[in-house]
């Protein structure tokens, strides 16, 4: 089992551009959390989705954020029109249905804003 | 709404002296914690959890509802134990974390 697996691992964008950040679970893992990073702070929530569901999106900014789960393929985080302020670890985590407690996190993706 | 407070963001003591970061926190429900541990340019990895009341690398962690806490403790600090320590909420289907703190060993 390969774990949780983010790429990329690093993503430079320039500011107004598109940043795309993908999560694929482990495998028998229905449920990805998504939690952001930010400089000198700790793993702040965002979202929480199940396959074609979003849970939980209390964490998301009002606007450019936006996540996905589709019936095939990875989660996607997507970041439209980047700012320097979105310079941050982004990190997913996937859990077995009812097991949400015991989530396991991948690497997480580390994006830079220029 | 639930918060998890970790009151030391760096602490620094040296090896063979005992270890505490603190921990706070505020949750209306029946809380279940956890403590996290990032090793340089690894992953987020689970240490303990309350419920288990384990002894992980000679770490252990006591839930007090009375005070709200849950401290993680080891009597003999080693080296490698140098890391960013995260203590975490589970409820309303979501862990909630502390800011961390960044534990340093000196030889």
């Amino acid at each position: 089992n390969a774990g949780v697996m983010q790429n990329p691992r690093h993503l430079v964008r320039r500011r107004g551009q598109e940043a795309r950040l993908r999560c694929s679970p482990m495998k028998g893992h229905s449920h990805v959390y998504w939690y952001r990073q930010l400089p000198e702070e700790g793993l702040k929530f965002m979202v929480y989705l199940q396959k074609e569901n979003i849970i939980d999106e209390s964490g998301m900014p009002k606007e450019r954020f936006s996540a996905e789960f589709p019936k095939e393929g990875p989660s996607i985080l997507r970041i439209q029109q980047v700012v320097r302020g979105d310079s941050a670890a982004y990190f997913c985590a996937s859990s077995p249905p009812g097991q949400g407690a015991l989530m396991t996190f991948g690497s997480g993706t580390r994006l830079t804003v220029v | 709404a639930q918060r998890v407070t970790q009151p030391e963001k760096l602490l620094s003591v040296f090896k063979g002296a005992p270890v505490e970061l603190k921990c706070n926190y505020s949750y209306s429900g029946s809380p279940e914690l956890f403590w996290y541990v990032q090793y340089s340019r690894q992953r987020l990895q689970l240490l303990l959890r309350h419920i288990s009341r384990e002894s992980i690398k000679g770490f252990t962690a006591d839930l007090n509802k009375g005070e709200t806490s849950f401290h993680l403790k080891k009597p003999f600090a080693q080296e490698e134990d140098s890391a960013m320590y995260y203590c975490a909420l589970w409820g309303a289907q979501k862990l909630v974390f502390g800011q961390g703190t960044r534990l340093t060993i000196n030889p």
